[in-house]
């Protein structure tokens, strides 16, 4: 069974600092990895996705993610955030070949503080 | 772009009524929906997947006969919360599957059920 592991729930941070979140998963089978994020009072928003291809994948909005198969990790990362990005940020995984059901990690808080 | 809208995004009800919650893709045709649950400060957990004209898929622990799902057309899909109790309140997500190029879900805003 495929499980996700967000290692912070919370991560404060200052603004124009880097940030990682962190995200580990386990699957016995090849994986699809995502990370969405849910902004106050709205719907999750799909931020980056790794398919295939290149391990390094990248957002309009400056983030980004590196799929590490040996690591099973995806971790997402900003060098500078704002006070916009506060937010939670959910990591999920689904089985690769049908894009069906997605599992969620339990979520990081990003709090950016002034 | 595509649209997935919920309705109500609020709903507050009386401890052994029903509720239904509809979800609608505005802007585009989904085969299929999915129905999660979240509770406060944690993730959102599969409830079901809502396939138009057959019957939902649930996820182990789920009471299809206490959640009843419908997806009857390619643009909505209804979830319906049957004698709810206080335990039944939490934050109802769904989401549509866009086909095409690619396969992306693509989710509504939620709705906050409240069961007094």
């Amino acid at each position: 069974a495929q499980s996700v592991t967000q290692l912070d729930s919370q991560v404060p941070v200052f603004e124009e600092a880097p940030v990682e979140l962190r995200c580990n998963y386990s699957s016995s089978v090849s994986v699809y990895l995502f990370w969405y994020v849910q902004y106050p009072n709205q719907g999750l928003q799909l931020l980056l996705k790794y398919l295939s291809g290149s391990t390094l994948v990248e957002s309009i909005n400056g983030f980004e993610a590196e799929f590490n198969k040996s690591q099973t990790s995806f971790h997402l990362r900003k060098p500078s955030v704002h006070i916009s990005d506060t937010a939670e940020y959910f990591c999920a995984v689904s089985e690769s070949g049908g894009y069906n059901k997605l599992i969620f990690g339990a979520g990081t808080r990003l709090a950016v503080h002034p | 772009g595509a649209v997935v809208s919920q309705h109500p995004s609020w709903v507050i009800c009386k401890s052994g009524t029903s509720v239904k919650i509809e979800c609608r893709s505005l802007d585009f045709q989904a085969t299929t929906m999915f129905w999660y649950r979240q509770f406060p400060k944690q993730s959102l957990m599969l409830m079901a997947t809502s396939n138009e004209g057959s019957k939902a898929t649930y996820e182990q622990g789920v009471e299809k006969d206490k959640f009843l799902i419908n997806h009857a057309s390619l643009t909505l899909s209804t979830l319906t919360v049957t004698s709810a109790h206080p335990e039944d309140s939490s934050f109802y997500i769904c989401s549509a599957l866009k086909t095409g190029l690619t396969y992306e879900q693509y989710f509504g805003p939620g709705t906050r059920l409240t069961v007094t």
